[in-house]
């Protein structure tokens, strides 16, 4: 079965560097998604991706974060300088006609 | 726009007792409605999904959920609970056909099971 495939699954970096989370979405999906859960919460929206370009984005995904495809199949996730309440589960999800979630990147913040 | 309430943060039941854990979404389109199972520290597992398709839909695992259009809801039921049932639990809601539309999720529910 096809999956979405998220690396690294867990990272660890300092407050103030830049991370960048990977994901390889399913090969015939056009539409790109992240999310974000921190701890012991809910699952929130971040940004949506169609077409090289952002479609959605929520009010968390600010000017600190980006997304791109660089190279047709990976989608990333930039962070560029880290906060610690960036701490969080960082999930990546394709579409077709509905979503296929990733098992997620842990980032810790320290 | 879309969202979803999910009653109840924590349910507690004995094992192969009836499992109901409650959603009432809200969607200004035609939505596909999801039950996503999470275990501790892993991710998002698909347990079901709604589609405009047959209302009572089955699930992995022995859940099923029914939607039902005049009481805008998606319970997601298993008649005989199991201790491998326990974790969080998340229904979610999307804009139907649009295949853009995010998935917006409740705020989870977490199931426990009494030996």
């Amino acid at each position: 079965e096809p999956e979405v495939t998220q690396t690294p699954s867990h990272q660890v970096t300092q407050m103030g560097q830049e991370v960048i989370l990977r994901c390889v979405p399913i090969s015939n999906h056009l539409y790109f998604y992240w999310y974000r859960q921190i701890l012991g919460q809910k699952v929130e929206f971040l940004v949506s991706f169609y077409n090289n370009e952002i479609s959605e984005k929520s009010e968390i995904f600010d000017d600190q974060f980006s997304v791109e495809r660089p190279d047709g199949s990976n989608f990333t996730l930039k962070i560029r300088s880290t906060k610690l309440e960036d701490s969080a589960m960082y999930f990546c999800a394709s579409s077709e006609t509905w979503a296929f979630f990733g098992q997620g990147t842990r980032l810790t913040v320290v | 726009a879309q969202s979803v309430t999910q009653l109840g943060s924590h349910v507690s039941v004995s094992e192969g007792a009836l499992v109901l854990l409650r959603c009432n979404y809200s969607s200004s389109v035609p939505p596909y409605l999801f039950w996503y199972v999470q275990y501790p520290n892993q991710g998002l597992q698909l347990l079901l999904k709604y589609t405009s398709a047959a209302t009572l839909v089955k699930g992995i695992n022995g859940f099923e959920a029914e939607f039902k259009k005049s009481e805008t809801s998606f319970h997601l039921t298993k008649p005989s609970a199991h201790m491998s049932d326990a974790a969080e639990y998340f229904c979610a809601v999307s804009g139907g056909e649009s295949s853009a539309s995010k998935i917006i999720f409740g705020s989870g529910t977490r199931l426990s099971i009494r030996p």
